[in-house]
């Protein structure tokens, strides 16, 4: 168990559909990264958020937006979904961000989000 | 950008034998690190090893181990003593040491050990 929980583990919508997931970090960690694994696309990093604000932005779509609440949990908004966004999503999270032992990063078990 | 090339789709190994996966990688950085990650079928991934590439000491953890080379940019993962629990995919990723914003990852390479 890394101790990042993610939920729900499995979700199921329609294309249009707006969906969150949810992700809580190990204890400490402030730092929270969104993945999104695909078939096509592998292992592609959509956003970091450290302590409330967002540090940087990978491939992430428009229609996807994210944040990290003061409990530092993190939630990752997807909307008007197509069959495309179908994937797992991963949420790791570190203890901070920088140099040394902060680089770790514990990853959640993932959200499989199926369209349909 | 920063690249990470698995180029190995899948291998296989029998019990006991040894495994090595590997990974090549393209930066401009100087100062990073890269990792091994394990996805076995649960789909949790696992951070296997760990290389900081100002050490030149090859880093170890139990059965596993690397051999990086800097100047080739290439780092690859020996499995030995393979075992069943080690079938799974395995992603060779990398992060920048300044600002450590994100892991790059490779493609994977499917892993199956056999008895």
């Amino acid at each position: 168990d890394s101790g990042v929980t993610q939920t729900p583990k499995h979700l199921i919508t329609a294309t249009g559909q707006r969906v969150t997931l949810r992700c809580s970090p190990r204890s400490g960690d402030l730092s929270v990264y969104w993945y999104q694994q695909s078939l096509d696309q592998g292992l592609q990093f959509l956003i970091h958020y450290y302590n409330g604000e967002e540090r940087a932005k990978g491939n992430i779509l428009e229609r996807f937006s994210a944040q990290q609440f003061p409990d530092l949990h993190s939630e990752l908004n997807l909307s008007s979904l197509e069959l495309g966004d179908s994937a797992l999503y991963f949420c790791a999270s570190s203890p901070g961000q920088g140099q040394g032992a902060n680089t770790e990063a514990f990853f959640g078990q993932g959200t499989r989000l199926t369209v349909v | 950008a920063q690249t990470v090339t698995q180029s190995q789709p899948e291998m296989s190994v029998q019990e006991a034998e040894t495994v090595t996966l590997s990974c090549t990688y393209d930066t401009s950085e100087s100062n990073y690190y890269l990792f091994w990650y394990k996805q076995p079928p649960s789909r949790q991934m696992i951070l296997v090893i760990r290389q900081e590439a100002y050490k030149q000491q090859n880093a170890t953890e139990n059965r596993f181990s690397v051999n990086f080379q800097k100047a080739a940019k290439s780092f690859s993962l020996k499995i030995s003593d393979s075992q069943l629990g080690d079938t799974a995919m395995y992603f060779c990723a990398f992060m920048k040491r300044l600002g450590a914003d994100k892991l790059i990852f490779g493609t994977g390479t499917r892993l199956q050990v056999f008895p």
